[in-house]
């Protein structure tokens, strides 16, 4: 049941270039979506999160975008540094419900490398 | 910057033991979950824990996985009789009213040996 998708396991990227990190989604019923960052031995930091009324979100070096028609969004790093070297998770929630906030549905992550 | 604690960062056990894994979340939030990643896999949402009650819990989250909230600071996830298939990453996360955004811990690493 892969309700959220990252098809690339993996990418590389050369410092200051754009890294654009792909997620797809099935459910519809999503419509909060976040951008995790993790290092190896470290718990997933929020990064960047968008709401499905938006389909652009920009905080400094990181952008994510929604494309809601067709259940897909992304995330622009530029420029790329050395320190963003990590695996990258997108996860996507129903919203906030009567008594709390959804449980996050994860991807399965890309590591993203950046070359110096 | 507050942070979510866990507790032990590595807990090894025998098949059958009962394990503990402990939290802290961040002192002011109100919803409480577990998530776990089995090595190589994507992170899952196990249960969520609001009210001093659970919320929501998934198909994993059978009898043997029990939650608690026993002192208002920690949250706790016990498992009664460990499987081999329990080794994974267990990350507590907690999240503030009228806020969207879960903090996770570092995660405890349960190896079931």
């Amino acid at each position: 049941d892969q309700q959220v998708k990252q098809n690339s396991p993996s990418l590389s990227v050369q410092e200051g270039r754009i890294s654009i990190l792909n997620c797809d989604y099935t459910n519809s019923m999503f419509d909060y979506f976040l951008w995790y960052k993790k290092y190896p031995a470290e718990g997933p930091t929020f990064l960047i999160s968008i709401s499905s009324i938006k389909d652009k979100n920009e905080d400094g070096r990181f952008t994510v975008f929604l494309n809601k028609s067709a259940k897909h969004l992304s995330l622009h790093i530029v420029p790329s540094q050395p320190g963003d070297s990590a695996v990258y998770f997108c996860a996507a929630s129903e919203g906030i419900s009567n008594f709390g906030n959804e449980k996050l549905t994860f991807g399965t992550g890309t590591r993203l490398t950046i070359i110096p | 910057e507050p942070e979510v604690t866990q507790t032990p960062s590595h807990q090894v056990t025998q098949m059958g033991q009962e394990v503990i894994l402990r939290c802290v979340p961040i002192s002011n939030h109100l919803y409480f979950y577990w998530y776990r990643q089995i090595l190589g896999q994507k992170v899952e949402f196990l249960v969520s824990f609001y009210n001093n009650e659970i919320s929501e819990k998934s198909e994993i989250f059978d009898d043997q996985f029990s939650v608690e909230r026993p002192d208002g600071s920690n949250f706790t996830l016990k498992i009664r009789s460990t499987k081999l298939e329990d080794s994974a990453m267990y990350f507590c996360a907690s999240i503030g009213r009228q806020e969207n955004i879960q903090y996770f811990g570092a995660g405890t690493r349960l190896s079931v040996l």
